[in-house]
């Protein structure tokens, strides 16, 4: 059965402290995989895709990166507006993990 | 650009009504739609994917004659849950994208139902 599971399923971090969030995937057939930014009440925000096994993507202080079982969402030097729910999900069919709320501590 | 807008943003109603949810494209025309749904602490779970002009396919589990959709414009998809329950209610998040894979999807702020 094809699963997405993240982890951890909660992060608190303080300004400036840097960590990574994972995405580990069964899936039979990868098409691509996705990071999406969600607040509260909101629907997502598109943050990276990533197609193949290698592939790296960046954009300000979020960093994804991509290996055959598991994906990677490296935050550095992370700030209060960073906090949110992280959610991956996976091109096979289109599955969404249960997300990673990070909270950022001024 | 690349704005989706849906309504209502929430929505109470008594148990047997029924119930319909707009999401517009603001800016771009959409080829594909899709509708999810987010239960409190869960993560999203597609519903159904719709094209303009045709039938919805809905996911396996998911009730085509409770969740009726239409995407009667390549801005404009509605979904109406009919005979709302208790149960059904959720949060109901659809996404607009200019292609017929699940790349480039840009999402709506959400529906929130509550079904008394």
């Amino acid at each position: 059965e094809d699963q997405v599971t993240q982890s951890p399923e909660a992060l608190r971090l303080q300004e400036g402290e840097s960590s990574s969030l994972n995405c580990s995937y069964t899936v039979s057939g990868l098409r691509g995989l996705f990071w999406y930014r969600q607040d509260p009440g909101k629907g997502p925000e598109f943050l990276f895709t990533l197609y193949s096994a290698g592939e790296e993507k960046e954009k300000e202080r979020l960093k994804a990166t991509l290996t055959k079982k598991e994906s990677f969402l490296h935050i550095t030097a992370p700030k209060p507006e960073d906090s949110a729910t992280y959610l991956c999900a996976v091109e096979d069919q289109f599955y969404f993990g249960t997300g990673t709320s990070l909270t950022v501590i001024p | 650009g690349a704005v989706v807008s849906q309504h209502p943003s929430w929505v109470i109603c008594k148990s047997g009504t029924s119930v319909k949810i707009e999401c517009r494209s603001l800016d771009f025309q959409a080829t594909t739609m899709f509708w999810y749904r987010q239960f409190p602490k869960q993560s999203l779970m597609l519903m159904a994917t719709s094209n303009e002009g045709s039938k919805a396919t809905y996911e396996q589990g998911v009730e085509k004659d409770k969740f009726l959709i239409n995407h009667a414009s390549l801005t404009l998809s509605t979904l109406t849950v009919t005979s709302a329950h208790p149960e059904d209610s959720s949060f109901y998040i659809c996404s607009a994208s200019t292609g017929k894979g699940y790349n480039e999807q840009f999402f709506g702020p959400g529906t929130r139902l509550t079904v008394l």
